[in-house]
Order: structure tokens, then sequence, then C-alpha cells
């Protein structure tokens, strides 16, 4: 399964947008883009998914580079309750798929009031 | 929509006992996953049933370690003579799949586990 580079943490304050990156250089074609966030004490949470277009939902935005190689969720206002870890994660639809996720070490995020 | 269930969601262990989590998933939902999470790491896959079929399983899974899924509805996961080194947040997350698209995992709130 191709692998996820994201920063350890990162800081936003309340209000303001957040970008957070991720570098999937040995991405595949049959590779989605996921994006899932862990709150504190809860189980994680589907944020997004995309493969190959900018993607936007209730939750967030998802940019895609035009080479896939990496890609960047877009938390358009934080507040306090979008203070979790957020995971990147490649998930291969090609023959053989068994559609279990593998997560990293993810981004912390944390916000300011 | 009641989402995924988990009970116990805490369980406090003497070392060499057996315990037993069940897992409710979405009405419908054909699949079926069961992770582990230690402390300061992301979570790690463990198996996964496509209805009632256990359909892979990961290295992590010790023969200490049974999952079931009668009737591909609720799902339960043993571990017998149970280790400290067994001590995690189990999580059971469920998706429904069509054809070869990807999915959606929803995740419970899952069961802590202490290994006295």
């Amino acid at each position: 399964d191709a692998k996820t580079t994201q920063p350890n943490s990162m800081e936003s304050n309340e209000e303001e947008p957040v970008h957070l990156p991720c570098n999937h250089s040995t991405i595949s074609g049959t590779d989605y883009i996921h994006w899932y966030r862990q709150l504190p004490s809860q189980g994680p949470e589907y944020v997004i998914h995309g493969l190959t277009s900018n993607v936007n939902n209730r939750m967030a935005s998802l940019a895609i580079a035009e080479d896939r190689k990496s890609s960047t969720l877009i938390l358009h206002r934080a507040t306090l309750r979008d203070a979790a870890v957020y995971y990147c994660i490649l998930r291969d639809v090609g023959s053989g798929n068994t559609g279990k996720l593998i997560f990293g070490q993810g981004t912390t995020l944390q916000v300011k009031p | 929509d009641t989402g995924v269930s988990q009970d116990p969601r805490h369980k406090i262990t003497k070392r060499g006992q057996n315990v037993t989590f069940r897992c409710d998933p979405i009405s419908e939902h054909n699949r079926l996953y069961w992770y582990r999470q230690t402390l300061g790491q992301g979570p790690e896959f463990l198996t996964y049933f496509q209805n009632e079929a256990q359909l892979e399983k990961s290295r992590l899974l010790s023969d200490r370690f049974s999952a079931e899924r009668p009737k591909g509805s609720f799902s339960t996961l043993e571990i017998q003579r149970t280790e400290q080194g067994d001590s995690a947040m189990y999580l059971c997350a469920s998706s429904l799949v069509k054809g070869r698209g990807t999915d959606t995992q929803y995740f419970g709130p899952g069961t802590r586990l202490t290994v006295l």
C-alpha cells in the first residue's frame, strides 16, 4: 500500500482557514485519497475523499495536485471542535483490494481561541 | 440512523482471562472491520468481514484472537488468555460496498481494554 507523509502537528487560530498537507509521491492510478479525523476519545470520522478532481462537502474541501503526488485538506473556518488528529490515507480500489484503512501518525491539529 | 455501536465501552481484566467484545454495524452495511489502537498511534487493521465471510486477517491477529460475524450482522472479537500487550482501544467500523468503488467506513466509539 502506498504511503503518505504528513506533518506531526499544526496550529490554527479559531475562525481562520486551515490547510493540512499530505504527500503521497508513490500514489497509483487506482488509489483514492481519503481523509479521516479522530477527536479525543472517539473513533475516527470520515471527512472527505477524492480521486483526481478537487472535492467539497459540508465539512471540508480537498485540493488534489495535478500530478496527484500531494493533496491538501482545507477547513475553511476552524472551530475549537475541529481540534483532532487528521489522517490522510490512500485507498486502492484495484483488483484484490480489501478496503482496509492503513493509518499513519496523522497531523494533530490544535485550534487556539 | 443509530451508527456503529460497541459493547462494552471499557473492560478491565486480569492477565490470562478471556474477553469478548461486540460490534453492531449500521444496518445493511455488508462490510465490517476491526482495528486496534494503542496510545499515540493510529489504528491498525486486524480483520474484516464481507457479510458473514472473514476475508482477511492481519498478522497482528495471533491465534489467541478470533472474530466472528454470524448471519452477517453483528460481530464479536474474542481474545483468549489476555496479555498486558493486548491493552488497547478496539475499534469496529462498517461500510456498504457496491461494486469496485471506494467506500466510507463508519467507526464505533471503541472498546478500551486494560489488562492488569
